[in-house]
């Protein structure tokens, strides 16, 4: 247990669906996370968020939509989404951006979007 | 192309043996972290070690860090089955970007 809970942990969409993934930590951290893990590629990164404000969006397709209501929450909306957004999506939290500590990552959202 | 490049790509070990995985990357550092990733789960934190460091040791892991070559390496000794997974190397750059890179990861398999 890292401290970071994701749910849910595996997720079949159709295209036209809208679903959301959630992360919660327990860690009292300021930042969160979002990656996306596909295979034969390197964790790319999503979104940032610090202290409830956005701070990086990593050029990603608006189909996707994250939320962070609070420092211990992050939500990421999905909606029309293709089959090559079928991943592993991980959120992670640190203590802060400035300075990179460690970063604690939840199990992951496995997603097949048929 | 990648701040972090993890080589081999894949290893395959004896049970008790030693592992070596080697980390590069192209831009300054603050730190520069391992981590393990067992098959489709999350992500777990091994070590971090600072720029101003040469070698970080915990338990049966041991990290160096080479600035002046920018690279690094993760040495698992005594190897378990249970060490089988994928390690990825995640660097945090001198220009603050607020955010880890990632390389593409060793894959080890440990056989018993």
């Amino acid at each position: 247990e890292t401290g970071v809970t994701q749910t849910p942990r595996h997720l079949v969409m159709g295209m036209t669906n809208k679903k959301s993934l959630k992360c919660e930590q327990h860690l009292g951290h300021n930042a969160m996370y979002w990656y996306k893990q596909s295979a034969k590629k390197p964790l790319e990164l999503m979104f940032v968020y610090s202290l409830e404000e956005r701070v990086e969006n990593n050029s990603v397709p608006s189909r996707f939509s994250p939320e962070c209501p609070n420092s211990s929450h992050l939500f990421l909306h999905l909606h029309t989404l293709q089959p090559e957004d079928s991943a592993l999506y991980l959120c992670a939290s640190s203590q802060d951006i400035f300075p990179m500590g460690t970063q604690y990552f939840g199990p992951g959202t496995r997603l097949l979007v048929l | 192309s990648q701040q972090g490049e993890e080589d081999p790509q894949a290893l395959s070990i004896q049970e008790g043996e030693n592992a070596t995985m080697n980390c590069s990357y192209k831009t300054s550092i603050n730190n520069l972290q391992w981590y393990r990733q067992n098959s489709g789960r999350g992500l777990v934190h091994l070590i971090l070690i600072r720029s101003n460091e040469r070698e970080k040791h915990s338990g049966r892991l041991r990290v160096t860090l080479d600035t002046s070559k920018k690279s690094s390496s993760l040495l698992i000794t005594a190897s378990r089955a249970a060490d089988t997974a994928s390690y990825f190397c995640a660097t945090d750059t001198s220009s603050n970007t607020g955010k880890l890179i990632f390389g593409q990861g060793t894959t080890l398999q440990v056989k018993p």
